[in-house]
């Protein structure tokens, strides 16, 4: 079956560069999720997409910006990286009424 | 934004001690409660999908009871081990929309 892909899976990036993060959902899932997890940290809550809209809201700096686009994939854009913006960073989907499932994740390094 | 809440934040128990956290959601446009383990650098891994009151789920170790009327689902954990070390994420799906909403997760660090 297929699952949430996620790429680039790795990401080395130089302070104040700029990463995109793409998200693929699974085929018919209308909804995605980003999430960042620093190192040893939990998990936090980014930014939620359904139907190409932006859903909800959580702790995303202002230098990020995603989009959901009208293939449904997304992506997550990361401007004037910092060292601390080293994470790795899930994206979810759905679709209405079911379980979200996760991807493997993106781990961006920023050196 | 509905508020999906999770107790305690962290916890920290001693091998072999059975532990259990809460998980509030709002009681009104009820359709699911779902729970996750996310474990350090990895997926989360889907663990049950409730959605009658009162239902109880049991995988292994580990088990969910849900109530529906007053908005809790409890997780408990049997005997934890050391690899249950994880975050444990609750996530509300209401009947109306197609909003899903986590909750703020509860870290759990089993002491060998």
């Amino acid at each position: 079956a297929a699952g949430v892909i996620q790429s680039p899976r790795h990401l080395i990036k130089e302070k104040r560069e700029t990463a995109t993060l793409k998200c693929y959902p699974i085929p018919r899932h209308d909804t995605v999720y980003w999430y960042q997890q620093g190192p040893g940290q939990d998990p936090q809550f980014l930014i939620s997409f359904y139907e190409k809209m932006q859903s909800d809201k959580g702790s995303i700096p202002d230098r990020f910006s995603a989009q959901q686009f009208s293939d449904y994939h997304s992506e997550l854009n990361m401007s004037s990286l910092e060292l601390g913006d080293s994470a790795l960073y899930f994206c979810a989907s759905r679709r209405v009424r079911t379980e979200a499932f996760f991807g493997q994740g993106t781990r961006l390094t920023v050196v | 934004i509905l508020n999906v809440e999770q107790s305690p934040q962290s916890l920290h128990v001693q091998e072999g001690d059975s532990t259990n956290f809460t998980c509030s959601f709002p009681s009104s446009n009820f359709y699911a409660l779902h729970w996750y383990r996310w474990e350090t650098a990895k997926s989360p891994e889907a663990l049950f999908v409730m959605t009658l009151n009162g239902d109880e789920k049991k995988k292994g170790r580990i088990s969910a009871t849900l109530n529906t009327k007053e908005g809790y689902s409890y997780l408990y954990i049997k005997g934890s081990q050391p690899e249950d070390s994880a975050t444990y994420l609750c996530a509300f799906s209401p009947n109306t929309g197609n909003q899903f909403y986590f909750g703020t997760g509860t870290s759990l660090t089993v002491i060998p």
